[in-house]
């Protein structure tokens, strides 16, 4: 069981390169989130879904895109890298549709530099 | 904004001493969760007090929930040197309880 398998471990982007963050979880869970850890902050949810084809915003969505087209699958887009989204970035995932009083099991991050 | 804030914001103890973190949140919430991540690596979840509690235990784990005070505390008895990590709470939010806020986290070390 690989639980929350985030992709890539590492990356380093040039200002204006776009890329994706994939993500993906086998525990059948419909609720998937991605989230950014940023030095002496606590983790800023980005975006969020509760179920294939929904998806909903978070604290801090601007810069950034998602979809959920099956349910193990919740990758992020950068459109268009700015240095600002230099961060750790994480996947989450929990069951059911609602955190609430649900375990959420993260993924081990992305390390994303902006340059 | 942040919903939960840790304090302190790092403590070091020595092997054996008990550990209190504290966790201050703003608005009404159906639970509070706190997790646990270690240098480099991705949350792990420790324990869940709902809003009706007021204590749990989990192991050498103690929650508090005090919801008049908007606080919770953890205690960690009898530290190990393995219990260095970093710890966060996270609570959701009464009107929306698919938006789980984490605070800044309180770093631990225990010095063997």
């Amino acid at each position: 069981n690989a639980g929350v398998t985030q992709t890539p471990k590492f990356q380093v982007l040039k200002t204006g390169q776009s890329m994706t963050l994939q993500c993906a979880q086998d525990m059948n869970h419909e609720y998937m989130s991605w989230y950014r850890q940023d030095p002496g902050m606590g983790l800023r949810l980005i975006h969020y879904s509760v179920g294939a084809g929904i998806t909903d915003q978070g604290e801090v969505p601007n810069g950034y895109n998602v979809s959920r087209s099956t349910t193990e699958d919740f990758p992020l887009r950068l459109l268009s890298a700015a240095p600002s989204q230099t961060s750790v970035y994480f996947c989450a995932s929990s069951y059911p549709t609602t955190f609430s009083g649900n375990t959420i099991y993260f993924g081990e991050g992305s390390w994303l530099t902006v340059v | 904004s942040q919903q939960g804030e840790e304090d302190p914001q790092a403590l070091s103890i020595q092997e054996g001493e008990n550990a209190t973190m504290n966790c201050s949140y703003k608005t009404s919430i159906n639970n509070l969760q706190w997790y646990r991540q270690n240098s480099g690596r991705g949350l792990v979840h420790l324990i869940l007090i709902r809003s009706n509690e007021r204590e749990k235990h989990s192991g050498r784990l103690r929650v508090t929930l005090d919801t008049s005070k908007k606080s919770s505390s953890l205690l960690i008895t009898a530290s190990r040197a393995a219990d260095t990590a970093s710890y966060f709470c996270a609570t959701d939010a009464i009107y929306n309880n698919n938006d789980m806020r984490f605070g800044a986290g309180t770093r631990l070390t225990v010095k063997p």
